[in-house]
């Protein structure tokens, strides 16, 4: 079975520092990954979905990449802002499990401060 | 464009009641899916339908029933709820479930059992 860990649970960073959200998944053969977005008591919004040929995708400040050999994926945020704090999620599409199954991490919660 | 609509928002049930949630969505999707959110357990697949007139069961489907009314709506059922059942549920949509489409959520419905 798919597993999806997320690493850090949490970070909290001051307005305008770089960083980076990881992402590992136990089985490389997926169809694709995608990041999510959630705001407190909101749904989901997808961020950036990378399919498995790929290497990373770009959105503005946002640039997620793709280690499908190694199980990894990491997201970077650029320039951080207060507006970008919510909790982060990954998830993939494994080839073994039916067409729109997603496996989803816990989350990385994230806080930018003024 | 109202995107996935989810009611009611928030209910609370005593143990053994039963209730419907309601889902519906107006981008002509295909594919509709019910997830539940637990702190510290990411989101899991409790039942899809990837297209109209047809169901699956998904990740965690015990204690749930769905029906897929028509093109626009998913709604999922609790027949006799029970405390374990006390979760965020999370309503989405994308066109055909292919390894190509990104899932659509709405904002959720926030369940207590007692």
């Amino acid at each position: 079975k798919q597993e999806v860990t997320q690493i850090p649970a949490a970070l909290s960073v001051p307005e305008g520092e770089n960083l980076v959200l990881n992402c590992s998944f136990t089985d490389s053969a997926i169809y694709n990954l995608q990041w999510f977005r959630q705001d407190p008591g909101k749904g989901l919004t997808s961020l950036l979905l990378i399919q498995s040929s790929q290497r990373e995708q770009t959105s503005g400040r946002l640039n997620a990449s793709l280690d499908k050999s190694s199980g990894r994926s990491t997201l970077y945020i650029a320039a951080s802002q207060p507006g970008d704090s919510a909790t982060y999620l990954c998830a993939v599409l494994s080839r073994g499990s039916t067409l729109g199954r997603l496996y989803f991490g816990r989350g990385t919660q994230l806080t930018v401060w003024p | 464009n109202a995107g996935v609509t989810q009611t009611p928002k928030f209910q609370v049930l005593k143990t053994g009641q039963s209730m419907t949630l309601q889902c519906a969505q107006d981008m002509n999707h295909n594919s509709m899916y019910w997830y539940r959110q637990d702190p510290g357990m990411g989101l899991r697949l409790i039942y899809y339908s990837a297209s109209e007139g047809t169901t699956d069961k998904g990740e965690v489907p015990n204690g749930y029933n769905v029906s897929r009314l028509n093109k626009r709506e998913f709604s999922l059922r609790l027949e006799s709820a029970a405390p374990s059942q006390t979760s965020v549920y999370f309503c989405a949509s994308s066109e055909g479930g292919g390894q190509w489409e990104t899932q659509y959520f709405g904002p959720g419905t926030r369940l207590l059992v007692l």
